[in-house]
């Protein structure tokens, strides 16, 4: 069953570092997200992303983040300083049209 | 705001048991309605599509209330493996809000 990738695991970082977190989307999926999950919290939405510029967005996403698919395959989350409480499990997901979103296993962020 | 409220257990359950879990959600305008699984530090797995007429899948009964904007999850015959958190979503197919998660352990 295809799956969605995302790279690296795990990034452990110094605040203030910029970070890119790598998601490699289900090859046929059109529509692209990023939620983040702080330990112990719920599961929250940051973007999505589709046709090449971001769909909606969550107050989450403030200036600090970013998004972009530079080739045909990638879709990267991009923050830009990193604060303490940007740590947490960073899930990028990605659907067909109007289909249930499929998640890759997350990338831990740990900021130091 | 765009609220998923679940009651967050745990549910402990025998082996066999079945069990329900409830989620309400606040925004009326939400037309995707999803259960996801989460195993401990995890990404979340899509267990099933909830509709409007209600669908089974195998042990597993989703129902959806459209009315009270309520969304319910059964599971029967209760396995060990069953043992997660599962996380009730509702929204558009671009964004998903989801509950806390209703954690269930399932005892032999």
């Amino acid at each position: 069953e295809p799956e969605v990738t995302q790279t690296p695991s795990h990034q452990v970082t110094q605040m203030g570092q910029e970070v890119i977190l790598r998601c490699v989307p289900i090859s046929n999926h059109l529509y692209f997200y990023w939620y983040r999950q702080i330990l112990g919290q719920k599961v929250e939405f940051l973007v999505s992303f589709y046709n090449n510029e971001i769909s909606e967005k969550s107050e989450i996403f403030d200036d600090q983040f970013s998004v972009e698919r530079p080739d045909g395959s990638n879709f990267t989350l991009k923050i830009r300083s990193t604060k303490l409480e940007d740590s947490a499990m960073y899930f990028c997901a990605s659907s067909d049209d109007w289909q249930p979103q499929h998640f890759g296993d997350g990338t831990r962020l740990s900021i130091l | 705001r765009k609220e998923v409220e679940q009651d967050p257990g745990p549910f402990n359950v025998p082996e066999g048991a079945t069990v329900a879990f409830n989620c309400t959600y606040s925004n009326s305008a939400s037309q995707s309605f999803f259960w996801y699984r989460q195993d401990c530090r995890k990404e979340p797995k899509l267990l099933m599509s909830v509709y409007s007429s209600g669908n089974e899948d195998g042990r597993f009964t989703a129902q959806l209330n459209r009315a009270s904007q309520y969304i319910s999850l059964l599971i029967r015959d209760s396995k060990l493996s069953d043992s997660a958190t599962y996380l009730c979503s509702s929204g558009s197919a671009r964004q998903l809000t989801f509950g806390s998660g209703t954690q269930l352990t399932v005892l032999p």
